[in-house]
């Protein structure tokens, strides 16, 4: 079975530009996030899809940061500007959801952002 | 809403040493508890799920001790090797009508030879 898949593994921006990560999650997984991983402040939670639906949009990150699940195999993240504090990791995961089922994870994106 | 802590976020053993990596929650109706491990450049991978009341739980090379009555969660590594340097994290389910986790913020474990 295909796990999270996430691409691409690396972007590197210039300041103001527009990026678009994009991730698959487990086929016949409902659950989808997107986080960002950074040294300083850890694990953040960006947005929750359940069912294709936003269950969740992280407060902090509504400004430049959107999140859109088409189908229920495929989401992107968009960030719009960029900024240099916007580097780190973004992760996606998936899960089954209902019922206490564990995420799994992508391997990542690192945004570099100049 | 649910906050977990976990201590602590740095710790160095000897290989053959035990390892003791805690996080305690403060929501009572947690249900589902996991322990994640992150080895460098890599990204997160699930060591264990538990959900019962006090609970111990046997993998590879490690336990995971859950005791909902002091809504502690700990991962011991009982015989550390090199190959665990990395980072883990715990991760609690506060219900099962979502899926979303609340995360520690993570320990950063060094096994040195």
């Amino acid at each position: 079975d295909a796990g999270v898949t996430q691409t691409p593994r690396h972007e590197v921006a210039e300041k103001g530009q527009t990026i678009i990560l994009k991730c698959e999650p487990v086929s016949g997984h409902n659950d989808l996030f997107w986080y960002r991983q950074t040294k300083i402040q850890g694990l953040e939670l960006l947005s929750y899809f359940r069912s294709k639906s936003l269950m969740e949009d992280g407060g902090a990150f509504k400004d430049r940061f959107k999140a859109e699940m088409l189908n229920s195999s495929f989401s992107t993240l968009k960030i719009q500007p960029t900024e240099p504090k916007d580097s780190a990791v973004y992760l996606c995961a998936s899960s089954l959801g209902w019922g206490g089922y564990e995420q799994y994870f992508g391997p990542g994106t690192r945004l570099t952002v100049l | 809403g649910e906050q977990v802590e976990q201590r602590p976020p740095h710790l160095s053993v000897r290989e053959g040493d035990s390892a003791v990596i805690t996080c305690t929650y403060t929501d009572p109706n947690s249900y589902y508890f996991f322990w994640y491990k992150q080895e460098p450049g890599a990204s997160l991978q699930l060591l264990m799920k538990v959900f019962s009341s006090t609970e111990i739980n046997e993998g590879q090379g490690f336990t995971v001790l859950l005791n909902k009555k002091d809504k502690r969660l700990s991962l011991n590594l009982t015989a550390a090797h090199p190959g665990d340097s990395a980072a883990y994290f715990c991760a609690v389910l506060r219900n099962t009508n979502t899926g979303k986790l609340t995360f520690g913020d993570g320990t950063v474990l060094t096994v040195k030879p």
